[in-house]
């Protein structure tokens, strides 16, 4: 699975945008990007994924750069409770199981 | 609320101990995965079941063990405990053939005194 470069800690005010970036500029073609957070120990919680498009549900969007190097996560209207830690995973839909977590992007969002 | 249930939320025990994690897999998802969280260790994957049998294996110690049941619940055996087996245990479920996009449960707080 293709490493990932998260920044270790974010502000954002509430109300505002969040846009979390994520480097993986070692991605190969059939790996997909995927965001997960863990609000303060509570169990991890997916968000989004995407391969080269980009996505929207009703959580967040992802930009995928045209390289596929980098991505971005984007909470249009960040609130008190998205507070968590973020996490970029990069890897094969059907590679098994395991899913790597780094070190994620603590974000903080402030009133 | 993923639907995945752990049980118990708090288990407080001394070392040398066993101790067994329950977990609940949401309806239908026939995958459960157990993860470790400790302090200095991030989050990492011990092993899957799939529909009772192992599937994928990652850094779990010999004094652990899992199995799945023909329920689809899940229990992980922690045996000869260790003051650094003090993590935070997750479950997690997926539904068949997405792996990828795994619903977590609350976790179970292990503490070894």
């Amino acid at each position: 699975d293709a490493k990932t470069t998260q920044p270790p800690s974010m502000d954002c005010a509430e109300g505002r945008a969040a846009n979390l970036p994520c480097n993986h500029s070692t991605i190969s073609g059939n790996e997909y990007v995927y965001w997960y957070r863990q609000i303060h120990s509570q169990g991890p919680q997916y968000i989004i994924h995407g391969l080269k498009n980009n996505e929207t549900n009703e959580m967040a969007s992802l930009i995928i750069t045209e390289d596929r190097k980098s991505s971005t996560l984007i909470l249009p209207h960040a609130t008190l409770r998205d507070t968590a830690v973020y996490y970029c995973i990069v890897r094969v839909v059907f590679a098994g199981g395991k899913l790597i977590f780094g070190q994620g992007t603590e974000l903080s969002v402030k009133p | 609320d993923s639907g995945v249930t752990q049980t118990p939320k708090h288990l407080i025990t001394a070392t040398g101990q066993r101790v067994t994690l329950r977990c609940s897999p949401r309806s239908g998802d026939l995958s459960v995965y157990w993860y470790q969280q400790s302090l200095d260790q991030g989050l990492q994957f011990l092993i899957q079941y799939y529909n009772g049998e192992e599937r994928a294996k990652g850094n779990i110690l010999e004094r652990f063990s899992a199995q799945q049941f023909p329920d689809l619940h899940s229990e992980l055996n922690l045996s000869s405990l260790e003051l650094g087996d003090s993590a935070l245990y997750f479950c997690a479920s997926s539904v068949e053939g997405r792996v990828d996009t795994q619903y977590f449960g609350p976790g179970t707080r292990l503490t070894v005194l």
